[in-house]
Formats: structure tokens, C-alpha cells, sequence
């Protein structure tokens, strides 16, 4: 298996542009997790999922994120507009019930100026 | 208060000692995780306990669910090792809430 796979690599965009973040989460893996790095507050959930559907987006810091999970192999977290405070690495991790294993995509440096 | 606590928040020690890194808790859990991120890189899952112990080849990592704490240890620690170790707990639905992480320096 090639893991949870997270595109791109690295964006830097320009302050009020929207921004897609994708993951492509493990094969059979039931729950996907939106996730932010940032320096000041370390990892933070954003949203999660389960069986495609959101269950906690409680973590979104405002209206400007959004995130969709239209089928079980693909994810979205869009931020609109952005701004510079948004400028953190996120991660995409899948889990499953079943094997109780957890694995994270390998993160989305986000740099917004 | 965090939930998660990790100590120390930083370690620097000499190749081929023994480490441990110390993570409590302050809620209930399902299971808790050790995780592993070198600077710049990705999130490595190393183990996931929900009691007991665990050992992968120089990693041990053992949990008290009573006590509501758990240990990582690293015996004879190489350079290599050198990385940022994350607890995390797991509630309900598997989603994990985060330690500070514990960075840790192995010099040769």
C-alpha cells in the first residue's frame, strides 16, 4: 500500500487566494483526519470523518475552511480566502476500526504571504 | 491544563545511553500512541497501546492505565533517533488530541 497520500507537496500562495489541500486516505480505512502543525499550537484536529461522512468539525477554525469527503479514496480541505495566519503544515491520517492502525500522510506545507 | 503532558520538552543526550520519554494523561482514552516526526518530515505512528507493553526492536513504550501515564524508552540511542516524540490519546472515534512532543538530540 502506498499509504495516505497528500498533494501537494508545498504551496505558497498569496494572501485572499483560495487553496485545495487532497488526500487520497489507505485503502479499507474507515475514519480520515484532517490535522494542523503549527509552531505555536502544535498538532490540532480540524475535521474528521467516518464512512465519508463528517462527524466532529468542531476544530474548523472559521467559515473561510471547508472540507468535503465525496467518496472513500478522496478528501478535500479548502481554505477560502486565505490569509497568512493559515500558513501551517496539514496532515491527512487514515485509521481503521477494524485493524486499529492509524497512518498519517506525509503533510502540506502551507505558506500563505 | 492540556490534556496530554509530556517531559521532558527537551532531551539531549550521548549515543548508547537509554532514554525515556514520559507522557500523562488526564482523560479517559481508547488507546494512546507514540509517534515519531524528524524535522521537516512526516508523522511515523510507532506504536498504539491501550495497556500493558510493547517492544520494537530498540523501542519499548509501556502504559499504566490507572496511573494514567505511559513511557517510551529507547535503548542504546543512536543519532539517528534524534526526532520529535509525540503522545497522542485517542478518544471515542479514534481521533487523537496531542502532547507538545518531546524533542530529542542523540550526539554521536
Amino acid at each position: 500500500d502506498a499509504g495516505v497520500i497528500q498533494s501537494p507537496r508545498h504551496e505558497v500562495t498569496e494572501m485572499g487566494q483560495e487553496v485545495t489541500l487532497r488526500c487520497k486516505p489507505i485503502s479499507g480505512h474507515d475514519y480520515l483526519f484532517w490535522y494542523r502543525q503549527t509552531m505555536m499550537r502544535g498538532l490540532e484536529l480540524l475535521i474528521y470523518f467516518n464512512n465519508n461522512v463528517p462527524i466532529d468539525d468542531s476544530g474548523m477554525p472559521e467559515d473561510r475552511f471547508s472540507a468535503k469527503m465525496p467518496n472513500a479514496s478522496f478528501s478535500t480541505l479548502k481554505i477560502q480566502p486565505s490569509e497568512p495566519r493559515d500558513s501551517a503544515v496539514y496532515f491527512c491520517a487514515s485509521s481503521s476500526t477494524a485493524s486499529s492502525s492509524y497512518t498519517f500522510g506525509s503533510g502540506t506545507r502551507l505558506t500563505v504571504v | 491544563k492540556n490534556e496530554v503532558e509530556q517531559s521532558p520538552q527537551n532531551l539531549t543526550a550521548q549515543e548508547g545511553e537509554f532514554i525515556t520519554i514520559n507522557c500523562s494523561y488526564s482523560v479517559g482514552i481508547s488507546a494512546l500512541h507514540w509517534l515519531q516526526q524528524h524535522p521537516g518530515g512526516g508523522i511515523v505512528s510507532l506504536f498504539m497501546l491501550s495497556s500493558g507493553k510493547k517492544k520494537h526492536g530498540r523501542l519499548i513504550a509501556t502504559i499504566n492505565i490507572q496511573e494514567k501515564h505511559s513511557s517510551l524508552h529507547i535503548t542504546a540511542s543512536h543519532p539517528r533517533d534524534s526526532a520529535v516524540y509525540i503522545c497522542a490519546v485517542g478518544q471515542g472515534a479514534q481521533k487523537l488530541v496531542f502532547g507538545q512532543g518531546t524533542r530529542l538530540t542523540i550526539n554521536p
